[in-house]
């Protein structure tokens, strides 16, 4: 199985801030990443997929990019509003994997 | 208004057996590759089991392997997740989620678009 690390598993950061997440698989899954938000109690919303494309009705200050074995996920201003858990998601091959998560908490 | 609504979830004993409902509506079901997806109480999220459109395919992740087995009525517009000797560690909250295919620079993507609100399946004795 295809092993997703995200990096870091929690960080803390100022509305405003330049928020980047990483995400690196264990072997080569081009572009076939996807990124998702997760709110407490809430099920996960997509934000990026194919590593680098906007989801409709997601704000433009996320953006993704990468390929091969290293992505990242991008906030370019946090907002109240992100702060929230973010997951990677390769589906490249089965068994799809999830990287661990990020926590995005207020600092 | 595109929904998935799961049910069935509840409290099992160790080794014993519960089946999960995910009710579509608002798209065409039998268009879509589906998927269920757990998460564990304060953990992150698993890859459970997808389902190709007319159920003629079936993944699953190597820890439900022989345990869980994914369904599909395309009729009723209906997922089902029956699980089997269950264990402590399936304890988590179960989504349903709608596969979505597209194309961006020529290359084919899947994503999960579209998620259930999720139901709690707690194995204790």
């Amino acid at each position: 199985a295809i092993q997703m690390t995200q990096s870091p598993s929690s960080l803390s950061a100022s509305v405003g801030d330049r928020v980047t997440i990483t995400c690196r698989a264990s072997q080569g899954i081009r572009n076939d990443l996807g990124w998702y938000q997760q709110k407490p109690g809430k099920a996960p919303k997509l934000l990026i997929y194919a590593a680098s494309s906007l989801q409709s009705g997601v704000p433009s200050r996320f953006s993704g990019s990468g390929s091969g074995t290293d992505f990242t996920l991008t906030i370019s201003s946090l907002q109240p509003e992100d702060f929230a858990t973010y997951y990677c998601l390769q589906d490249y091959s089965y068994p799809w994997t999830f990287g661990q998560g990020t926590k995005v908490e207020i600092k | 208004e595109v929904q998935l609504v799961e049910s069935g979830g509840g409290l099992v004993q160790p080794g014993g057996s519960l089946r999960l409902s995910c009710a579509a509506s608002g798209f065409t079901f039998s268009t879509y590759f589906m998927s269920w997806v757990r998460q564990a109480p304060g953990k992150g999220l698993e890859w459970v089991a997808n389902i190709k459109q007319d159920g003629s395919d079936k993944y699953y992740v190597d820890s439900v392997k022989g345990r869980f087995t994914i369904s599909r009525d395309n009729a009723k517009n209906s997922l089902s997740l029956e699980m089997n000797s269950l264990r402590a560690e399936d304890t988590a909250a179960y989504y349903c989620a709608r596969v979505f295919k597209g194309v961006a620079g020529g290359r084919e993507y899947r994503v999960f678009d579209i998620w259930g609100q999720g139901t709690m399946v707690t194995v204790s004795s």
